[in-house]
């Protein structure tokens, strides 16, 4: 089973709101990523975690904070967004290191983000 | 730096035809993996493929097929007879040896298989 899942599929918020993204995989992934990708643009890396701890950031804006409750969940909390911030949201999960012969990311159905 | 470069960006083709997908890539790694990944319209990233670059043998799975050449730098994906399901944006992807931590992703190539 390759399974990510993500929720919610959609989101819509106001810039004053909060709201958080969630991701969770079961195949006993120790590293889990958060990518954006706008239109017609190859996935962009924001957030590594490996053994639950945040192990890369790309210089992405305070407004987005990941989180990663347990080593199955890992959560994207929004806040304060901006309409350029709007874009496909995507997780992604690998085994993590120690394994690089089988470290492959398997990706989530994303979470289309709209800000208004 | 690494770099991948897939110079098509956009692939339109009449069902059954084979249909080729160039990947370029750059690195001073001396080992390293490859991937191809497939985006149909729902978004989802769907893993196609890994080599590794010590791994120089084609490989064939149903229709796709896939030609790695490290004398040119390059990884080319070959669907054979297409589909309309085909239809997606494709991405060609490296990593280096540590682990693929750091995908570096090529712009994409949407293949357009019409009925």
């Amino acid at each position: 089973d390759t399974e990510v899942t993500q929720t919610p599929k959609h989101l819509v918020m106001g810039m004053t709101n909060k709201k958080s993204l969630k991701c969770e995989q079961h195949m006993g992934h120790r590293a889990m990523y958060w990518y954006k990708q706008k239109a017609k643009k190859p996935p962009e890396l924001m957030f590594v975690y490996s053994y639950e701890k945040l192990s890369i950031n790309e210089s992405v804006p305070s407004r987005f904070s990941p989180e990663c409750p347990n080593s199955s969940l890992l959560n994207l909390h929004l806040h304060a967004l901006q309409p350029e911030d709007s874009a496909l949201y995507l997780c992604a999960s690998s085994q993590g290191e120690g394994r690089p012969r089988e470290d492959t990311q398997y990706f989530g159905p994303g979470t289309r983000l709209t800000v208004l | 730096a690494q770099k991948v470069t897939q110079a098509q960006t956009e692939i339109s083709v009449v069902e059954k035809e084979d249909v080729t997908l160039d990947c370029v890539y750059e690195t001073r790694d001396t080992t390293y993996y490859l991937f191809w990944y497939k985006q149909p319209p729902s978004g989802e990233l769907v893993f196609l493929i890994r080599r590794n670059s010590f791994d120089e043998q084609n490989e064939i799975s149903g229709r796709y097929s896939w030609n790695f050449q490290k004398s040119t730098s390059s990884f080319n994906f070959t669907i054979t007879a297409s589909q309309v399901v085909d239809s997606a944006v494709y991405f060609c992807a490296l990593s280096d040896w540590g682990g693929s931590e750091k995908l570096v992703f090529g712009k994409g190539t949407k293949l357009t298989v019409n009925p």
